[in-house]
């Protein structure tokens, strides 16, 4: 069966470190994978978007990596801040371009200060 | 940047009665809106793809009949749950493609709705 799993539940570091997240997934061949961060009581917000021949990209301080035959994408945040704190997702797209996104679970960061 | 617009953000609703969710994109047409349902500590699930003109598409296990989905315009979709019952309390959420598939997907703010 088709599968998307964040290893970690949560994940807590001191601020100013790199925290790195992790998504895998069974069963899937997608064209892209995205990453979205989801606030308390919020909607997802799209952080960033990798293609299949991608494999890294970058966006200030994130960074995503996308390796289509371990099947897994790393989401890096460096120089963390407080304000990092909260659920990251990954997701994939089924059907194409414009198809509906299959979630993660999520993993809950928290940056102590 | 793209907005979708999500109301109301919490609503409280006795048993047995319906309650009608809009979701609205404010500076862009939506021609596919998509409705999420999110349980406490769990990951998104899709419930049904809306399509305007069209009827939806219900991901299965999902009530057709339990869930209506209204696409009328290319910036208003709403899901009215009917008959609710306290299971049926959780955070609804809607989202839309406002441009290429490199933009990702913008979501609403979600709403909350508790059955009592």
């Amino acid at each position: 069966s088709q599968k998307i799993e964040q290893n970690s539940e949560a994940l807590n570091i001191q601020e100013g470190k790199t925290a790195t997240l992790t998504c895998n997934y069974t069963n899937y061949s997608p064209a892209y994978l995205q990453w979205y961060r989801q606030d308390p009581g919020r909607g997802p917000v799209f952080l960033l978007l990798i293609r299949e021949n991608e494999k890294e990209k970058r966006k200030e301080r994130l960074k995503v990596t996308f390796d289509t035959t371990l099947k897994q994408s790393l989401f890096h945040i460096t120089a963390s801040q407080p304000a990092d704190s909260a659920t990251y997702l990954c997701a994939l797209a089924q059907g194409g371009s414009q198809g509906n996104l299959i979630f993660g679970k999520g993993t809950k960061l928290s940056v102590k200060p | 940047g793209a907005v979708v617009s999500q109301h109301p953000s919490r609503v409280i609703c006795k048993s047995g009665t319906s309650v009608k969710i809009e979701c609205r994109s404010l500076d862009f047409q939506a021609t596919t809106m998509f409705w999420y349902r999110q349980f406490p500590k769990q990951s998104l699930m899709l419930m049904a793809t809306s399509n305007e003109g069209s009827k939806a598409t219900y991901e299965q296990g999902v009530e057709k009949d339990k869930f209506l989905i209204n696409h009328a315009s290319l910036t208003l979709s709403t899901l009215t749950v009917t008959s609710a019952h306290p299971e049926d309390s959780s955070f609804y959420i809607c989202s839309a493609l406002s441009g290429g598939s490199g933009d990702g997907y913008t979501f609403g703010s979600g709403t909350r709705l508790t059955v009592v």
